[in-house]
């Protein structure tokens, strides 16, 4: 069976500092992999998806970044954080031609 | 106009009640439906995909009306442990990213 992990679960942060948030997916090949943000009080934000090894789409303008270095390997980051950057974030993988999403179990960040 | 939008929330209920929570979508082009559960503080989970002729699993109901862009989910015989938040969620096209609505909250007494 599939499964997606994603690390760290909680971190507290200061402005400017760098984030890296990693996702891995087992179980499948050639997935689908998104990242989404929650932030208080909102619904969930698509931040970034990825078709492929290298391949990334933005949705939001933002100081984050994603990398895909593997086939099932998703990386968040950002070189200096914002207080606004404070959030849940949720990767997630479907199939390359599937629509359901499964959700990884999330990072709490918090800027301080 | 927001792309999905949902009943805004908490609805407060006794365990055994029926409660109905709605949705709308603007893309008419929409192909996909689901419902998630989000419990507090944790990743949303699919409850159930929507389908066009309706689908039903266990106590729960959803309904889709492509005419009126409108989805539905139906909660019947409540309980305490389906106190969550629903989210609404559509796909414009196979392995494109989802669209999720900001949810309802649903809390179930006793």
């Amino acid at each position: 069976s599939q499964t997606i992990h994603q690390w760290p679960a909680t971190l507290v942060q200061p402005v400017g500092s760098p984030l890296s948030l990693e996702c891995t997916v087992e179980g499948t090949s050639n997935p689908n992999l998104y990242w989404y943000r929650q932030a208080a009080g909102r619904g969930l934000q698509l931040l970034f998806y990825s078709v492929g090894i290298g391949q990334i789409s933005s949705e939001v303008p933002q100081n984050l970044s994603a990398s895909r270095p593997q086939d099932r390997q998703f990386i968040l980051s950002s070189k200096k954080l914002l207080l606004s950057d404070s959030g849940f974030y949720l990767c997630a993988w479907s199939s390359d031609r599937g629509n359901t999403i499964y959700f990884g179990e999330g990072s709490w960040l918090t800027v301080v | 106009r927001k792309e999905v939008e949902q009943d805004p929330g908490p609805f407060n209920v006794p365990e055994g009640a029926t409660v109905a929570f709605n949705c709308t979508y603007s893309n008419s082009a929409s192909q996909s439906f689901f419902w998630y559960r989000q419990d507090c503080r944790k990743e949303p989970k699919l409850l159930m995909s929507v389908y066009s002729s309706g689908n039903e699993d266990g106590r729960f109901t959803a309904q889709l009306n492509r005419a009126s862009q409108y989805i539905s989910l139906l909660i019947r015989d409540s309980k305490l442990s389906d106190s969550a938040t629903y989210l609404c969620v559509v796909n414009y096209q196979a392995g494109t990213a989802l669209i999720f609505g900001k949810g309802t909250t649903l809390s179930v007494s006793s």
